[in-house]
């Protein structure tokens, strides 16, 4: 089962930020939490991930709270694109085998809107 | 650099009917994934390979779900005989050598399949 909890929708204005939430209370000292989103007919695309700095490239910024329980994904100034759904996978790191496989939970449904 | 292929994109067959699906990883892509995902669902992984050798096929319907990558690149998932509850997307993934944390997953387009 997935190790995250995100809201099932969100809705945000264009050009405004998104911050999207996730839990993730029982995260082991080892994971790492990772960002996909999957624009409507298409697979799934990387955003991000981090350990416990918060990180930031071209794509988005993840802040990763003081005690790890929790993380936001932040899309500085949402474009209509940016609708999709946005997964927050817990993952471990990858020591071969089926280690480090990504597990999927429902996400959120990010609606950009004019 | 070319991304995952995946062909067909879009399949409809009747229930009981055999289907094949099949994966081009990106060059030099060691690791390859098939996904199942259901209307409405996160991704679920069916099998990973490790070149030519199954690593996980743990949530691989194995009656009727069959997968092969003989030469350990291009990949092929086989589902016979479909039942309704098989629509969905079928993702295929792959992933970069190493086996550090940045070592992420990149995924083909789907092939969405109907079984009617």
């Amino acid at each position: 089962d997935a190790k995250t909890t995100q809201p099932t929708s969100m809705d945000c204005a264009e050009g405004r930020a998104a911050n999207l939430p996730c839990n993730h209370s029982t995260i082991s000292g080892n994971e790492y939490v990772y960002w996909y989103r999957q624009i409507h007919s298409q697979g799934p695309q990387y955003i991000i991930h981090g350990l416990k700095n918060n990180e930031t490239n071209e794509m988005a910024s993840l802040i990763i709270t003081e005690d790890r329980k929790s993380s936001t994904l932040i899309l500085p100034h949402a474009t209509l694109r940016d609708t999709a759904v946005y997964y927050c996978i817990v993952r471990s790191p990858n020591y071969g085998g089926s280690q480090g496989n990504l597990i999927f939970g429902k996400g959120t449904k990010l609606s950009v809107k004019p | 650099e070319a991304g995952v292929a995946q062909s067909p994109r879009y399949k409809i067959i009747e229930k009981r009917q055999s289907v094949a699906f099949w994966c081009n990883p990106i060059s030099g892509h060691a690791t390859l994934y098939w996904y199942q995902q259901i209307l409405g669902q996160g991704p679920k992984l069916l099998i990973q390979f490790q070149n030519n050798g199954v690593v996980d096929d743990s949530q691989l319907p194995k009656d009727r779900f069959s997968a092969e990558r003989l030469k350990g690149v291009d990949s092929t998932l086989k589902i016979q005989p479909a039942k309704l509850e098989d629509s969905a997307v079928y993702l295929c993934a792959s992933r970069p050598p190493g086996q550090g944390a940045g070592e992420t997953q990149y995924f083909g387009p789907g092939t969405r399949l109907l079984v009617l």
